[in-house]
């Protein structure tokens, strides 16, 4: 059974870090693109960035290029993204899923504020 | 970036009846290549991660009840469901994967009357 497990959300300031992770099993995992879709709170869907299955292709939103960074460890199943430099407006659920262009598998989410 | 449009925002609906929500792209999603639409269909319900119902315009996804049944091409397309039941009330979204970056529409609420 696909699995997609995400952690690493909560509150931070305004200006801080936080990185987020997502644990993967069920499938091969470095056989598939994998991305990050978030959902600020009562709004719509929005992805956030995208890498290929080695790691070495990425893709980011304009809002979060230069800010974010999104990168994987096949050996360990894992994705992560990194956020740097939060904003208000970065409150919102985060979703790991497994990027085909559409998005197949989706975790749970985890949530990340931005306030002070 | 490609600009998807849903309507109707909301819909309200009794159950056993039939809902068509549209889709529309602001440039074609169709793929001359390989010959297909690159459009897919997500369902949402309350509280949950969305759910793939549709991809390439009209393919069912494993699993997921013929009721739901994609169609349309290039810019303008429809998800219908037929017969609804109470387990379809969900938010539902269109998505662009014809370029990145990836889009979604604004979504679909569906509501019972």
């Amino acid at each position: 059974e696909v699995q997609l497990v995400e952690s690493g959300g909560g509150l931070v300031q305004p200006g801080r870090s936080l990185k987020l992770s997502c644990a993967a099993s069920g499938f091969t995992f470095s056989n598939y693109g994998m991305a990050w879709v978030c959902q600020a709170p009562t709004k719509g869907l929005e992805w956030v960035a995208s890498i290929s299955t080695g790691g070495g292709n990425t893709y980011y939103r304009d809002s979060v290029k230069g800010r974010f960074t999104i990168s994987r460890d096949n050996a360990k199943n894992t994705l992560y993204l990194q956020m740097d430099s939060l904003r208000s407006e970065d409150t919102a659920t985060y979703y790991c899923a497994r990027h085909w262009g559409y998005f197949d598998f989706w975790g749970p989410g985890t949530m990340v504020t931005v306030s002070s | 970036d490609i600009v998807m449009t849903q309507s109707p925002s909301s819909l309200a609906v009794s159950a056993g009846e039939t809902v068509t929500i549209n889709c529309k792209s602001s440039q074609s999603l169709f793929g001359s290549v390989r010959q297909k639409n690159y459009l897919a269909w997500y369902q949402q319900k309350p509280g949950q991660s969305p759910k793939l119902l549709i991809y390439l315009a009209s393919t069912r996804e494993s699993g997921v009840p013929d009721r739901f049944i994609g169609s349309g091409s290039g810019t303008d397309f429809t998800l219908t469901i037929s017969s609804v039941q109470a387990e379809d009330l969900a938010n539902y979204y269109c998505q662009q994967y014809y370029d990145t970056p990836r889009t979604f529409g604004g979504g679909t609420k569906l509501e019972l009357k």
